[in-house]
């Protein structure tokens, strides 16, 4: 089965800078890799994601990229706010057709000092 | 829409008692997707449907849990007996078909504590 390992398990930046999450995964076939964000107490909620047919994805301030050759993907957040803060996890499926179970990374606690 | 819908939102129970947790998918997602979160293991994918069938239920712990899809709009997980390790948060997600997009949405989860 798939394996996906993240890194850092806890991230810490001032305001105003950059912040990477890292994650690699065993699985060749994956593809489709999606990011989620989840705030204390909440759910899991969708930020961004990439199939396996791009190198990288934006939105805003966020970015994705995935090096299908190296089996490893991250996450760029520009310009960090504290309502970035948050943990976020990285996720891989092989989704041949039909939807799948996703595996998640053990995921990156956020923290931006102000 | 109202999104995913899951009750109960919290469930205290104790060792040994049947505990029965419900979710509602979004309206025409045809895949639902069981999932438990804790601290030491993270996120963890139970057991998924597509089309109200089971697809894989390889993450189901043990004999204990037990999951059921009746129709597209309902389906149950139910863990008997409950023991104390069960304690977790259970999220339930839903999707549409995969050719139009992957994207899984959660919801709110059910906090059970088993003591």
């Amino acid at each position: 089965g798939e394996n996906v390992e993240q890194h850092p398990s806890t991230l810490s930046v001032q305001e105003g800078d950059s912040a990477v999450i890292k994650c690699t995964y065993s699985d060749s076939a994956s593809n489709y890799f999606p990011w989620y964000k989840q705030e204390l107490g909440k759910r899991p909620q969708l930020i961004i994601d990439i199939r396996s047919n791009v190198g990288e994805k934006k939105d805003q301030r966020i970015a994705v990229t995935l090096n299908k050759t190296a089996k490893h993907f991250s996450l760029h957040i520009t310009e960090t706010q504290p309502e970035d803060s948050a943990v976020y996890f990285c996720a891989a499926v092989d989704s041949g057709g039909g939807a799948d179970g996703l595996t998640f990374g053990k995921g990156t606690h956020l923290i931006i000092q102000p | 829409d109202a999104g995913v819908i899951q009750s109960p939102r919290h469930e205290v129970t104790e060792m040994g008692q049947e505990v029965t947790l419900r979710c509602k998918p979004i309206s025409g997602h045809n895949s639902l997707f069981w999932y438990r979160q804790t601290m030491m293991r993270g996120l963890e994918l139970l057991i998924y449907f597509n089309n109200n069938v089971p697809i894989d239920d390889s993450g189901m712990p043990e004999d204990r849990f037990s999951a059921k899809m009746p129709n597209a709009s309902f389906s149950t997980l139910k863990i008997q007996p409950s023991e104390p390790r069960d304690s977790a948060v259970y999220f339930c997600a839903s999707s549409f078909d995969p050719t139009s997009g992957l994207e899984q949405y959660f919801g709110p989860g059910t906090r059970l504590t088993v003591t």
